[in-house]
């Protein structure tokens, strides 16, 4: 069936430093990707998105980057700050049909140290 | 910026009774979803609904959840008689889903529903 499978559970980093959050999906017909940042308190946002015809894509401190072959995509934040720290969720979809239904990823909760 | 409001923030229920959650989802979107989070695990879909009809529906959305859209602003998920285990954060989505495919799903900030 359906999964995506989401690492690490945890990470903690040193303000300033890299984060990189993976995740795999089962479903080969998943062609959409979205992250989510989850504060406490609050309802998923959503940070990025990448659709299967793109390898990568950047907002300001945020990438993702997608490998349709081996079915992993990953989360990728520069100069982390404070505020970076959340649970973030990937998650995978099969975009363009009647539901859209997203499938999540168990999320990674990250800390980031100032 | 517009959002999708969840009312109420937390609601606290007896086994066996019925719960409405609802859901003001942004005005000019679309497509509504339900989603639910239990402690400690990772967000599920529920169910989805367009043009006032349930368009997917997940094993957990059994005879006893059901959905409605009594107006032109709110959705509501039903619960007829709630199990212990219904216990979690419930999350009110909705995407505007133009021809462009757009497919970015707003979230509420959920309704935490426990089951005593």
């Amino acid at each position: 069936g359906e999964n995506v499978e989401q690492h690490p559970s945890t990470l903690s980093v040193q303000e300033g430093d890299s984060a990189v959050i993976k995740c795999t999906y089962s479903d080969s017909a998943s062609n959409y990707f979205p992250w989510y940042k989850q504060e406490l308190g609050k309802g998923p946002q959503l940070i990025i998105d990448i659709r299967s015809n793109v390898g990568e894509k950047k907002d300001q401190r945020i990438a993702v980057t997608l490998n349709k072959t081996a079915k992993h995509f990953s989360l990728h934040i520069t100069e982390t700050q404070p505020e970076d720290s959340a649970v973030y969720f990937c998650a995978g979809a099969r975009g363009g049909g009647a539901t859209n239904k997203l499938i999540f990823g168990t999320g990674t909760l990250l800390a980031v140290q100032p | 910026e517009p959002e999708v409001t969840q009312t109420p923030s937390h609601q606290v229920t007896q086994m066996g009774q019925e719960v409405i959650l609802r859901c003001v989802p942004i005005s000019n979107h679309l497509y509504f979803y339900w989603y639910r989070q239990i402690l400690g695990q990772k967000v599920e879909f529920l169910v989805s609904f367009y043009n006032n009809e349930i368009s997917e529906k997940s094993e957990i959305f059994d005879d006893q959840f059901s959905v409605e859209r009594p107006d032109g602003s709110n959705f509501t998920l039903k619960i007829r008689s709630t199990k212990l285990e219904d216990s979690a954060m419930y999350f009110c989505a909705s995407t505007e889903k133009s021809r462009a495919t757009n497919e970015k799903l707003f979230f509420g900030s959920g309704t935490q529903l426990s089951v005593l």
